[in-house]
């Protein structure tokens, strides 16, 4: 079945840092992905939506400055969290879609990045 | 817009019983519905989905949902659960209408699955 890869799974990092998480569909052209941001016990939150040659889409109250997405390939969607702080800590998880197989296709998830901001 | 409620924010369950996890949705136009499972500090795997065609749809790891268009409710069920089952489901929709399918999710049910 289709495989997304996130990388890293777990960064810890001081204050001020800007970290850049990659996302990969490894057997499929993802020409959607999808960030989620997902707090202890709680649901996941897209955060923006990113087409492959533009300009992502941001969800209501998410910072665009903050977290940079960036969607070069087919097969690549990075988020860049810049300068970041302790508030910024969670758990990220990017999905992926192939929208050639037509509508309804489901998203295929990362296992995810726990972001430590000491 | 839609919005996704998962009804037990918990369930617990001693193993070989059977388990209903169910989920119910408002949406002004006709969805797609899914179902994700997510195992500790990872990603989210898929269960099953529900385009269209019969209403009772089945899955991996032996998992069955029902989508029931008068009560807006997709309620997954398993006959009988093993240890191996305690996680959290996510219960979601996506608007037919759109192509990007954007995923509203509901808040988790965690399923715990005692000896």
């Amino acid at each position: 079945g289709a495989v997304v890869s996130q990388h890293p799974s777990r960064v810890i990092c001081k204050s001020g840092t800007s970290v850049k998480i990659e996302c990969r569909s490894l057997d499929f052209q993802a020409t959607t992905m999808f960030w989620y941001r997902q707090f202890p016990k709680q649901s996941l939150m897209l955060m923006a939506t990113s087409n492959e040659g533009s300009k992502a889409t941001y969800e209501q109250g998410v910072e665009k400055d903050k977290f940079l997405i960036n969607h070069a390939s087919l097969t690549l969607s990075t988020l860049t969290v810049t300068s970041a702080h302790p508030e910024d800590s969670s758990f990220y998880i990017c999905s992926a879609r192939d929208l050639s197989l037509g509508a309804g296709q489901p998203q295929h998830f990362g296992d995810g990045t726990r972001l430590s901001i000491l | 817009a839609q919005s996704v409620t998962q009804l037990d924010s918990q369930v617990p369950v001693f193993e070989e019983a059977p388990v209903e996890l169910r989920c119910n949705y408002s949406s002004s136009v006709s969805v797609y519905l899914f179902w994700y499972v997510q195992y500790p500090n990872q990603g989210l795997q898929l269960l099953l989905k529900y385009l269209s065609g019969s209403t009772l749809v089945k899955g991996i790891n032996g998992f069955e949902a029902e989508f029931n268009k008068s009560q807006t409710s997709f309620h997954l069920r398993k006959p009988s659960v093993h240890i191996s089952d305690t996680a959290e489901y996510f219960c979601a929709v996506s608007d037919r209408g759109t192509s990007y399918g954007k995923l509203t999710f509901g808040q988790g049910t965690i399923l715990t699955v005692h000896p």
